[in-house]
């Protein structure tokens, strides 16, 4: 069975652009969960999708959202990027609720 | 409010010994505990999980320990080997409670040394 798979790998972006990032999770997988590593915080939470909606929210700001789609693939969407949303961004798919989570390689975002 | 603490950023252990790294949780909530490690730029890779049912849970070299009235766990590697060497995260939820994230600690790097 393939992983989950991310999309671009790698991105630079200048300040005040936005971006896009996608996720599909493994084959089943309905959930997919969000997460934001950078070296001083660790893994935090942003968002998790299930069945299209969103289900739990981290504590950023608006400028992060995301979606899901029928076929349970996901994205997420920064608008207005700063020089602190440089960090990997890591999406992670569940069969149903948020028990084992398996992750997909990430996207490193470097902002200019 | 970190809710899940590994202490240690670090731990060096030569090649064949135990490796035991640490994680503390504070919300007496969390019901599902589990570890992921990670290399350099790749995703985190699950090893293993435990409900707050049990008190220990085994897989091959890896071991988790769970001490709840401590609201402490442990991750065993016997023997260590140098392809453990890797960042290891803690991460916990309240599964039973309904759809709540996982909460992560912020890792501990593990260097086994040949």
């Amino acid at each position: 069975k393939a992983g989950v798979t991310q999309t671009p790998r790698y991105l630079i972006k200048t300040r005040g652009q936005q971006v896009t990032l996608s996720c599909s999770p493994i084959s089943g997988h309905r959930s997919v969960s969000w997460y934001q590593q950078t070296p001083g915080q660790g893994l935090q939470f942003l968002f998790e999708y299930f069945s299209e909606t969103q289900r739990n929210k981290g504590n950023f700001p608006g400028r992060f959202s995301g979606r899901q789609f029928s076929n349970s693939r996901s994205e997420m969407n920064v608008s207005t990027l700063e020089l602190g949303d440089s960090a990997l961004y890591l999406c992670a798919s569940s069969l149903v609720r948020q028990e084992t989570q398996y992750f997909g390689p990430g996207t490193r975002l470097l902002v200019l | 409010d970190q809710q899940v603490k590994q202490n240690s950023p670090s731990l060096s252990v030569q090649e064949g010994r135990i490796s035991i790294l640490n994680c503390d949780y504070t919300n007496s909530m969390f019901d599902y505990f589990l570890w992921y490690k990670k290399y350099p730029a790749e995703g985190p890779t699950f090893l293993i999980s435990i409900s707050s049912i049990k008190d220990k849970n085994e897989d091959g070299r890896f071991t988790v320990f769970l001490n709840k009235s401590a609201k402490h766990l442990s991750l065993h590697i016997v023997p260590s080997q140098p392809g453990d060497s890797a960042v290891y995260f803690c991460a916990a939820s309240e599964l039973n409670s309904g759809n709540t994230p996982l909460v992560f600690g912020k890792g501990t790097r593990l260097s086994v040394i040949a």
